[in-house]
């Protein structure tokens, strides 16, 4: 249980366009679903966190505008790579967490990741 | 502030050693969980173990054992007898509970080389 996939798992886009990603939790229901952009040879740095229905919460230095994020239901999340340039080729990485009563231990389950490269 | 810090950036190591990864955390929290993830080259996070800030106690499954010391804020992973698959990078994370986010904060990593 508690699979995550992504999709597609890697994509090549040139520069100016737009590229989706999608998240999927495919055996629970995720309340809160995490983006992570990870850079060659660097750490998970965490982009932006989102809660079903409602906006998501950028962490500081991301660009809202560029990196849109929707969280329609509580199985789906995709992040939406808009105008990309070279410096965005990245490996994109997504969690899911489900919720529960306060205090309760909320564990993130990680995507395969979606590797982009913009040309 | 929050935060992780994994010294060594790389190790390598002939199999069958033993080699222990160093995991340092920052926090105010009092109620707090860590991690450990591996990531083979294919990238793919894979989930090692989580541990509340209220169990010190030391774990092992197998060739793995982690040592948790809350006095020294550190959660340090050994794995024994390493063999070549064990050749990855391998994170420490630390989450909040009080900030009701639940974000996880990733150290740097370490790559672990294992030479046959």
């Amino acid at each position: 249980g508690a699979v995550v996939s992504q999709h597609p798992s890697w994509v090549i886009c040139k520069s100016g366009t737009s590229v989706k990603i999608e998240c999927r939790s495919l055996d629970f229901q995720a309340t809160t679903m995490f983006w992570y952009r990870q850079f060659p040879k660097q750490s998970l740095m965490l982009m932006a966190t989102s809660n079903e229905g409602s906006k998501a919460t950028y962490e500081q230095g991301v660009e809202k505008d560029k990196f849109l994020i929707n969280h329609a239901s509580l199985t789906l999340s995709t992040l939406t790579v808009t105008s990309a340039h070279p410096e965005d080729s990245s490996f994109y990485i997504c969690s899911a967490r489900t919720g529960g009563p306060s205090g309760s231990v909320y564990e993130q389950y990680f995507g395969p990741g979606t590797r982009l490269t913009v040309t | 502030a929050q935060k992780v810090t994994q010294a060594q950036t790389e190790i390598s190591v002939v199999e069958k050693e033993d080699v222990t990864l160093d995991c340092v955390y920052e926090t105010r929290d009092t109620t707090y969980y860590l991690f450990w993830y591996k990531q083979p080259p294919s990238g793919e996070l894979v989930f090692l173990i989580r541990r509340n800030s209220f169990d010190e106690q030391n774990e092992i499954s197998g060739r793995y054992s982690w040592n948790f010391q809350k006095s020294t804020s550190s959660f340090n992973f050994t794995i024994t007898a390493s063999q070549v698959v064990d050749s990855a990078v391998y994170f420490c994370a630390l989450s909040e509970a009080t900030s009701g986010t639940y974000k996880y904060i990733f150290g740097t990593g370490t790559r672990l080389k294992v030479l046959a």
